[in-house]
């Protein structure tokens, strides 16, 4: 299996209430990006946590990372029907000249109005 | 801005066939990177660049070629197309110096091979 997966694979809710996606990784890593994806559409960046940080916020996302798990989490509050989207987590395991950045398979999240 | 942009959007080869994906962003980042995207398979790293003049290899570079002439421009070379290599094709870039290489993606090139 890959670096990170994200769990789950779908998800459906309801306009308003929160969204709470996983990802699970093997190694260790220097940082955890999460990304959406429109349909049809390239990735677009939303969050980046560090190995030393355990959560960050920005705006209605809320990530956390823990390192002895070898887990994230996302989390969207009062979604809304425009966070439809697929979701990836991307693991940083870059070491000196080597950059590597891992993409999970993805969570849709899909918003009902 | 203009950020990253691809071209073409959408291209259909037949089996064999040679064609150059292009990608260039105007962010003057020093890396950049083609991934390929299949169902449930998520992104998978086809070949990156840390500059220009470096190209290395990611996950799956078999059946790729890349240069890096200039730091705007990385294209990918697909020499003899495979119905293999289906798949929605997206070049991103980011700055090494920043230490967290969030990647900007362009929008992507949908490719059929028959």
């Amino acid at each position: 299996s890959q670096q990170g997966e994200e769990d789950p694979q779908a998800l459906s809710i309801q306009e308003g209430e929160n969204a709470t996606m996983n990802c699970s990784y093997k190694t260790s890593i220097n940082n955890l990006q999460w990304y959406r994806q429109n349909s049809g559409r390239g990735l677009v960046h939303l969050i980046l946590i560090r190995s030393n940080e355990r959560e960050k916020h920005s705006g209605r996302l809320r990530v956390t990372l823990d390192t002895s798990k070898k887990s994230s989490s996302l989390l969207i509050t009062a979604s809304r029907a425009a966070d439809t989207a697929s979701y990836f987590c991307a693991t940083d395991t870059s070491g000196g000249s080597n950059y590597k950045l891992t993409f999970g398979k993805g969570t849709l999240l899909t918003v009902n109005p | 801005n203009a950020g990253v942009t691809q071209t073409p959007k959408f291209q259909v080869l037949k089996t064999g066939q040679s064609m150059t994906l292009q990608c260039a962003q105007d962010m003057n980042h020093e890396y950049m990177s083609w991934y390929r995207q299949d169902p449930g398979m998520g992104l998978r790293l086809i070949h990156y660049s840390v500059g220009a003049g470096i190209t290395d290899q990611g996950e799956v570079p078999n059946g790729y070629n890349v240069s890096r002439s200039t730091t705007e421009d990385f294209p990918l070379r697909l020499l003899s197309a495979a119905p293999s290599q289906t798949s929605v094709y997206f070049c991103a870039s980011s700055r090494l110096a920043s230490s967290s290489y969030e990647q900007y993606f362009g929008p992507g090139t949908r490719l059929t091979v028959t």
